[in-house]
């Protein structure tokens, strides 16, 4: 059974980075592919990107290339995302999610907790 | 991209009704649609993939149905737990959600 634990909340300026973690436990890190979905306060999902780590493929929704890093540690099976030149639209609830290999597309499960990014000066 | 629309953005039912809600596609996504609960706080729960399969441990009330642009998803009988958001999900190229329904109880 796959678990995601994420990091805890953040506050940041606006301009500044934030680094998001998501653990990965019961499986190995690298026989997954980690997606990355946000949440504005009292909004829908939005999909950000993923990271493939059986072939190394990143994807990433339009509006967040160039922006956007995710990356992974197979070490500790942990996988990171990063977020810069922030600005307040960026304040929301970010969740780590794997596909979940059933189907014939992509699948989001588990999810990690989240982890609520506040963008404020 | 893909685009998803769902209709109504949020209903009211009494416990025991049958409720029935919709998502469309701008293109034709076959049977790439899965449908998720969210309830106020939590991380989304995958309840049916592929349009119409339902997750291991799901209650049976849940089902999906649909290919191409139009699908749709039915509680058969509302329980107060089942107060949430439900979003529709697509995966042609890359993954879009839908808007959301918002079910309550009346």
């Amino acid at each position: 059974q796959v678990q995601l634990v994420q990091s805890g909340a953040e506050v940041k300026k606006p301009g500044a980075s934030v680094k998001v973690s998501c653990k990965v436990y019961g499986y190995t890190l690298t026989e997954l592919s980690m997606h990355w979905v946000r949440q504005p306060p009292g909004k829908g999902l939005e999909w950000m990107g993923s990271f493939d780590s059986k072939n190394g493929e990143t994807l990433f929704a339009q509006k967040f290339q160039g922006r956007v890093t995710m990356t992974e540690d197979t070490s500790t099976d942990t996988a990171y995302m990063e977020l810069s030149s922030l600005r307040s639209e960026d304040t929301a609830v970010y969740y780590c999610t794997t596909d979940k290999g059933v189907g014939n597309g992509v699948v989001f499960d588990p999810w990690g907790q989240g982890t609520l990014v506040t963008v404020s000066s | 991209d893909i685009q998803m629309t769902q209709s109504p953005s949020s209903l009211s039912a009494s416990v025991g009704d049958r409720v029935t809600f919709t998502c469309q596609a701008s293109q034709d996504i076959s049977t790439y649609l899965n449908w998720y609960q969210q309830k106020p706080g939590k991380a989304p729960k995958l309840l049916i993939f592929d349009a119409s399969n339902l997750e291991t441990g799901v209650p049976s009330r849940f089902s999906g149905s649909g290919s191409g642009t139009d699908f749709t998803f039915t509680i058969s009988g509302l329980q107060p737990e089942d107060i949430a958001t439900y979003y529709c999900q697509q995966y042609d190229n890359l993954p879009t959600f839908g808007p959301g329904t918002k079910v309550d109880i009346q």
